[in-house]
């Protein structure tokens, strides 16, 4: 499976900033997605990252909040904007792989807003 | 109705022993099926995947998918520390790639 990376693997922020999160992959996939992990809680997908286009997010997600960028096939970004405390999350990109449908998942950014 | 209900609390059992964990969807027409391995404080890991009804074994882990009852579950034979984890369960979702997330089970193994 692809080696996945991202930056920053935590940071602490203030209220009102923006935190962007960065996803590398070491070969081209063709989907990336991006995923939120509250405190004690499953996955929860924010969007899915569409090379060349606009991101297509999830019900209860909107670009203006979680602006995404996927300029080639081996990366992507996620900005969270205006960050409040219930922003605190880890939040996780995932490839697809070979397999049909599998994801294979980045090692997570850990969010902790004050 | 939750897409991906795994429903047990915590599973407390003795090293050696055979973990069960469960997992109910409600779209008919999910595909794929996954479980996937999160110890705390790391990412996911996909161990298993199936796609067929029956039993699909990868050393001490098995599979098995009814899709007439729609419930996938996971067995973990010759239970080690090591399996101590939260186990998530994942269905691909008909006509898309998203995959759907299960709450998670916390398996804990007593050396």
């Amino acid at each position: 499976s692809a080696v996945i990376s991202q930056k920053p693997s935590r940071d602490i922020c203030q209220r009102g900033t923006s935190l962007t999160i960065q996803c590398q992959v070491d070969s081209q996939v063709t989907m990336m997605f991006w995923y939120r992990q509250q405190p004690g809680q499953s996955l929860t997908l924010i969007a899915t990252a569409n090379q060349g286009s606009e991101a297509t997010y999830e019900s209860g997600f909107v670009i203006d909040k979680f602006p995404i960028s996927r300029p080639n096939l081996t990366f992507s970004t996620l900005t969270v904007s205006n960050l409040s405390p219930e922003d605190s999350s880890i939040y996780l990109c995932s490839v697809t792989g070979t397999g049909d449908y599998e994801q294979y998942f980045g090692p997570g950014t850990r969010l902790t807003v004050t | 109705q939750k897409e991906v209900e795994q429903n047990s609390g915590p599973l407390s059992v003795p090293e050696g022993a055979i973990a069960s964990l469960n997992c109910t969807y409600s779209d008919r027409g999910s595909q794929s099926f996954f479980w996937y391995r999160q110890y705390s404080g790391k990412s996911p890991e996909l161990i298993m995947s199936i796609y067929s009804n029956g039993d699909k074994e990868d050393g001490r882990f098995t599979a098995q998918l009814n899709k007439a009852s729609q419930y996938v579950s996971l067995l973990i034979r010759d239970s080690q520390p090591s399996d101590s984890a939260t186990y998530l369960c994942a269905v691909n979702q008909r006509g898309n790639n998203r995959l759907a997330f299960g709450k998670g089970n916390q398996v804990v193994v007593i050396p």
